[in-house]
């Protein structure tokens, strides 16, 4: 499967501040993805990552909030915007459509995810 | 509508007994595919394994094997001789349709392998 990384891996940040995630792979990908997943909780999709186009929102998430950009087939960016203590969550990318190898292209990959706090 | 139950939150075992955690999946869909993954301490999620809706025959890798059954919309996964390095959250996740960018996870169980 790729190699895909994730910057920070953590990270503890005042409310009202702004983080951004990063997210590349070293492969090309059809579709990258941005999960949530509060403490003890499940997974949550937040949005589809579309190269050179606006992101996908899913219901509860807003491009204010969360801005996401896409440059290109490897990598993709995260913001979480204005953070309160709700925010505290760990962040995963995810990848889909790996370019060539005998991986399945229908199975998402996930990169090691950013455990952020806020205080 | 779509949906993953693991309604086991928790299980304890010690080394080298047998584990089996249970999935459920509802969906209207007659394709689908169902997917095991892994949530070490660390946080990563690690791929184990995908089933379409269309293969039954059940799966061993190793100490792995899962037990696909239609008839009971059940995905389970039986982890045989359990050690330390299993302890982990597990996920069952459903996506609906040819399309898999749609992951419906289950609320997850933790494993813990005690020495």
């Amino acid at each position: 499967s790729a190699v895909i990384s994730q910057k920070p891996s953590r990270d503890i940040c005042q409310r009202g501040t702004s983080l951004t995630i990063q997210c590349q792979v070293d492969s090309q990908v059809t579709m990258m993805f941005w999960y949530r997943q509060q403490p003890g909780q499940s997974l949550t999709l937040i949005a589809t990552a579309n190269q050179g186009s606006e992101a996908t929102y899913e219901s509860g998430f807003v491009i204010d909030k969360f801005p996401i950009s896409r440059p290109n087939l490897t990598f993709s960016t995260l913001t979480v915007s204005n953070m309160s203590p709700e925010d505290s969550s760990i962040y995963l990318c995810s990848v889909l459509g790996l370019a060539g190898g005998n991986d399945f292209t229908d199975t998402q990959y996930f990169g090691p995810g950013t455990r952020l706090t806020v205080l | 509508a779509q949906k993953v139950t693991q309604a086991q939150t928790e299980i304890s075992v010690v080394e080298k007994e047998d584990v089996t955690l249970d999935c459920v999946y509802e969906t209207r869909d007659t394709t689908y595919y169902l997917f095991w993954y892994k949530q070490p301490p660390s946080g990563e999620l690690v791929f184990l394994i995908r089933r379409n809706s269309f293969d039954e025959q059940n799966e061993i890798s190793g100490r792995y094997s899962w037990n696909f059954q239609k008839s009971t919309s059940s995905f389970n996964f039986t982890i045989t001789a359990s050690q330390v390095v299993d302890s982990a959250v597990y996920f069952c996740a459903l996506s609906e349709g040819h399309n898999t960018d749609k992951l419906i996870f289950g609320t997850g169980t933790r494993l813990q392998v005690f020495p």
